[in-house]
């Protein structure tokens, strides 16, 4: 079974602009949750989305936005990039199952703001 | 609310000596979920177990095993005759029953030596 991918793998964007990073979870998922990873603030979670409604929401600015899609793939969108968006973006899906509460993650999207 | 405590910031040890990571964590929840994942120089985040509030088995596959104590709020994560391939970093992690987000430590870096 294929894992979690996440495209694009690098990225450079300058100050002000807009970027979305995408996610493809395993085949049967339903869950998606985002990450982003610094090392300052370690790993943070941003938002969980489950059958393409928002179900859980971390503590990030409104500049940073999500959607899911039908086919469970998901979109995280940063607007208006600030230097302190520089980070590792993990994605991670999950079966979300009363038995099963792994999340696996994908390889991330490292993302650098000039 | 949920926090993670890794209190070992970074471990460094020779190969083949056995090497314990420490994890406290604090909920108020009665049913909650625990989780360690590794993350190697590649950066992804590599699953590597999973355990309920319930459950306070110890648990060992192969040369790794953890110890759970629910008195002390504690999921210590042993690694035995360590091998190079173990260096990474190791995250400790916590989740809610919908299992929808995961509060992460901070991490411990782990380098075994040859």
């Amino acid at each position: 079974k294929a894992g979690v991918t996440q495209t694009p793998r690098y990225l450079i964007k300058t100050r002000g602009q807009q970027v979305t990073l995408s996610c493809s979870p395993i085949s049967g998922h339903r869950s998606v949750s985002w990450y982003q990873q610094t090392p300052g603030q370690g790993l943070q979670f941003l938002f969980e989305y489950f059958s393409e409604t928002q179900r859980n929401k971390g503590n990030f600015p409104g500049r940073f936005s999500g959607r899911q899609f039908s086919n469970s793939r998901s979109e995280m969108n940063v607007s208006t990039l600030e230097l302190g968006d520089s980070a590792l973006y993990l994605c991670a899906s999950s079966l979300i199952s009363n038995l099963s509460y792994e999340q696996y993650f994908g390889p991330g999207t490292r993302l650098t703001v000039t | 609310a949920q926090k993670v405590t890794q209190a070992q910031t970074e471990i460094s040890v020779v190969e083949k000596e056995d090497v314990t990571l420490d994890c406290v964590y604090e909920t108020r929840d009665t049913t909650y979920y625990l989780f360690w994942y590794k993350q190697p120089p590649s950066g992804e985040l590599v699953f590597l177990i999973r355990r309920n509030s319930f459950d306070e088995q110890n648990e060992i596959s192969g040369r790794y095993s953890w110890n759970f104590q629910k008195s002390t709020s504690s999921f210590n994560f042993t690694i035995t005759a360590s091998q190079v391939v173990d260096s990474a970093v190791y995250f400790c992690a916590l989740s809610r029953r919908d299992g929808g987000k995961l509060i992460f430590g901070q991490g411990t870096e782990l380098s075994v030596k040859p």
